[in-house]
């Protein structure tokens, strides 16, 4: 099972949006509706932001959003702000396994 | 509020087995439907998913790291482990336990254990 392929880096300017992609297969990303997304500061343990390729946990800002077409998911974050500077992972449920993708940086212009 | 955290050595000898606990407070780790994962991040890389353990039934585990893994749990102590045996360098890392909702995402995460393998 190969890791979902994200950008290494995005970067974005405060009050912009950013888009980060995750690409997977028919075996994963493709199959199921079961994306997470993960927002993870420096010697920090990740923070889940968005499940299920849409939903937000009660906390996480609505500036966060997820979406899916084919087999790339998406996640959007609206309002750039420099706090949500990060490293984000996406991950998907895959049968009998789940992976994570490889990470991409998102820094502030 | 659900609190998971790791414990166990953070050095550990080539060839030797790793072994690390997670213990669960404010819920339980045989609650229906909950599984309960592994994560590991060497420095400075991405998340690996190690493998997912149920209080019934066998775990789900990466089969990259192939017999290598065992995971299991303690109901009783509301604990589970981890244990990776014939560690090499590349099993540096940050092991982290967290909550696997039918093994949809992980929403409980715990602050992580750094382990290192060396002579």
């Amino acid at each position: 099972q190969s890791a979902l392929t994200q950008p290494a880096s995005v970067s974005g300017s405060p009050g912009q949006s950013i888009t980060i992609s995750c690409t997977g297969t028919n075996n994963d990303v493709g199959r199921y509706n079961l994306v997470s997304w993960y927002q993870q500061h420096p010697g920090k343990a990740p923070k889940l932001i968005i499940s299920e390729v849409t939903k937000r946990p009660s906390g996480v800002s609505n500036r966060f959003s997820g979406s899916k077409s084919g087999n790339t998911a998406s996640l959007t974050i609206s309002g750039f702000l420099a706090e949500d500077e990060a490293d984000y992972y996406c991950c998907s449920y895959a049968g009998r396994t789940t992976v994570f993708g490889g990470g991409t940086k998102v820094t502030v212009l | 509020q659900l609190q998971l955290q790791e414990s166990g050595p953070g050095l550990v000898k080539p060839s030797e087995t790793l072994s690390l606990t997670c213990t669960v407070s404010g819920g339980y780790v045989s609650s229906s439907s909950i599984y309960w994962g592994w994560i590991r991040q060497p420095p400075g890389k991405g998340l690996e998913w190690i493998g997912s353990v149920y209080y019934s039934g066998s775990p789900y585990q990466n089969p990259s790291l192939g017999s290598r893994v065992t995971i299991s749990m303690d109901t009783s102590k509301n604990q589970f482990f981890l244990r990776l045996t014939s560690v090499t360098a590349a099993d540096t890392a940050m092991y982290y336990c967290a909550r696997h909702p039918n093994r949809y995402f992980f929403d409980y995460w715990g602050q992580g254990a750094l382990v290192a393998v060396s002579s």
